[in-house]
C-alpha cells in the first residue's frame, strides 16, 4: 500500500512554455501533499505544502506565481511551471501523506519528474 | 530554523565491509526521524522512522539508531545492491521534513 505516481516521468520544453506535473495517491487518500525539487548531488528542498480544496503553503524564496499548485482532490495534486526558463530544470518530487495507515506524518514520495528547460 | 547534516558524503565499500552513516540534527519540536534510501534517478524509498533517543529498528542489513543529537544508520555486510544515497530527514510539529544532503553508499563486489 501507500503508493504514490506521478506524471511524466520525464518532459522536455521550449523555454517560456509552462509544463504539467501530476502526483496522485493510488491506494490511499491524501490530506496533504508536498512538492520538493532536487538539483543534482543535492538534497530534496520543500517547495510548497498543499492541504486538499485549499491554497498551497509556499517556501520562502519559492515563486507562488511561478509554480501553481492545484490539490483539488484528495489523490490528485498538480504542479505547474508556468513561463519555464532553463534554471527551472530539476527533478520534482511529490509527497503525500494522509489516511494511509502508516505512521503519524509518515511522507509516501513518488518516483520523480525530470524536467528539462531548453 | 532545523538543520540536519549528514556524513561523510561518500563512502565507498568492500562488499562485507560494515560501517555507518551519520545523521546530526537540530530541530524544534522532533515529530520523527526519518531514513530513506534514493537510488539515481528515482524518489525517495521510506527505510525507517525513529521517533524517540533510545529507539532502534532493523530491516534486514540496515539498523538505524536514536540519540537526542543524532542517528546513525548501520550497514551489517553490505551488498552491491545497498549502493544507493541514504537520506536523512527531521519532522518537526508543522509534519514538513527538512532533508540533510544524504550520503551515498558504494558497495563493491
Amino acid at each position: 500500500g501507500a503508493v504514490v505516481s506521478q506524471h511524466p516521468s520525464w518532459v522536455i520544453c521550449k523555454s517560456g512554455t509552462s509544463v504539467k506535473i501530476e502526483c496522485r495517491s493510488l491506494d490511499f487518500q491524501a490530506t496533504t501533499m508536498f512538492w520538493y525539487r532536487q538539483f543534482p548531488k543535492q538534497s530534496l528542498m520543500l517547495m510548497a505544502t498543499s492541504n486538499e480544496g485549499s491554497k498551497a503553503t509556499y517556501e520562502q524564496g519559492v515563486e507562488k506565481d511561478k509554480f501553481l499548485i492545484n490539490h483539488a482532490s484528495l489523490t490528485l495534486s498538480t504542479l505547474t511551471v508556468t513561463s519555464a526558463h532553463p534554471e527551472d530544470s530539476s527533478f520534482y518530487i511529490c509527497s503525500a501523506s494522509g489516511t494511509s495507515g502508516g505512521a503519524s506524518g509518515e511522507q509516501f514520495f513518488g518516483p520523480g519528474t525530470r524536467l528539462t528547460v531548453l | 530554523e532545523d538543520q540536519v547534516t549528514q556524513s561523510p558524503e561518500a563512502l565507498r565499500l568492500q562488499e562485507g565491509e560494515s560501517s555507518s552513516l551519520n545523521c546530526s540534527y537540530t530541530v524544534s519540536g522532533l515529530r520523527g526521524l526519518f531514513w530513506y534510501r534514493q537510488d539515481p534517478g528515482k524518489g525517495p524509498e521510506f527505510l525507517f522512522t525513529l521517533y524517540s533517543a533510545g529507539e532502534e529498528k532493523e530491516k534486514e542489513r540496515l539498523k538505524a539508531t536514536l540519540t537526542k543529537k543524532e542517528s546513525f544508520l548501520h550497514i551489517t555486510a553490505p551488498k552491491p545492491e545497498d549502493s544507493a544515497t541514504y537520506l536523512c530527514a527531521v519532522q518537526a510539529n508543522d509534519y514538513k521534513l527538512s532533508f540533510g544532503a544524504g550520503t551515498t553508499v558504494t558497495v563493491r563486489a
